[in-house]
């Protein structure tokens, strides 16, 4: 079973349209990092939550960090083509020392 | 170094060959992870060192699949007589301690013919 569920798998969307991915689980995380994937390249890290309840912003990207520290999501403002790429939320358990990865959001953005 | 370094970058071999994929670590990180992509997928655990040791190799999916580290610095991937369901991107990250944000290479692309 996958520790960390991500929704949705895929998503196509219009150059323009907001949108939320979801990552979520039944676990505790001490933290959670979100990647961003662009065919051929490894995933690159676009940011760390720690605290729960903790919101990030990284220009038109807001990140939230669930209060009981077992889910986030991501929400995009007004996707641009380059934003297309395979989003990757992966976390630290609270008892454990290794990342799980979730199952990941193919994103791409029509101009 | 700057990054994580893997090599090659890619790599074809033909099937029941055995491969050596290469993972250069950034300098001074002592977690180091592998993982597997298939074509459109999400990432596939294979197997975690801290420092030399591995606490966890659960992922390794059959016992084709070995992996070592040493002078807590580069990792070696071994997969013995490959198969072409082995075909896919190994990618390998690295992170300064346990918990803290990891760092990816660009990976291996494997095509077993």
């Amino acid at each position: 079973t996958q520790l960390l569920e991500q929704s949705p798998q895929f998503l196509s969307i219009q150059e323009g349209e907001n949108l939320t991915v979801y990552c979520n689980s039944s676990s505790v995380f001490s933290s959670l990092q979100w990647y961003r994937q662009e065919p051929g390249e490894g995933p690159v890290l676009l940011v760390t939550v720690v605290t729960g309840g903790e919101v990030k912003k990284l220009k038109r990207l807001t990140f939230q960090f669930g209060d009981a520290r077992k889910d986030s999501s991501l929400h995009i403002t007004a996707a641009q083509p380059g934003d297309t790429g395979l989003y990757l939320c992966a976390g630290a358990l609270v008892t454990g020392n290794q990342f799980y990865f979730g199952t990941g959001t193919s994103l791409t953005v029509i101009p | 170094g700057a990054g994580v370094s893997q090599s090659p970058s890619n790599k074809v071999t033909e099937k029941g060959k055995d491969v050596e994929l290469r993972c250069d670590p950034i300098s001074g990180h002592t977690a180091l992870y592998w993982y597997r992509q298939r074509l459109g997928q999400g990432l596939e655990f294979l197997i975690y060192f801290q420092g030399n040791s591995a606490p966890d190799k659960s992922g390794l999916p059959s016992d084709r699949f070995s992996a070592e580290r040493t002078g807590e610095s580069v990792s070696t991937l071994t997969i013995q007589r490959t198969q072409q369901e082995d075909s896919a991107v190994y990618l390998c990250a690295s992170s300064q301690q346990p918990n803290t944000e990891a760092f990816f290479g660009q990976g291996t692309r494997l095509t077993v013919v």
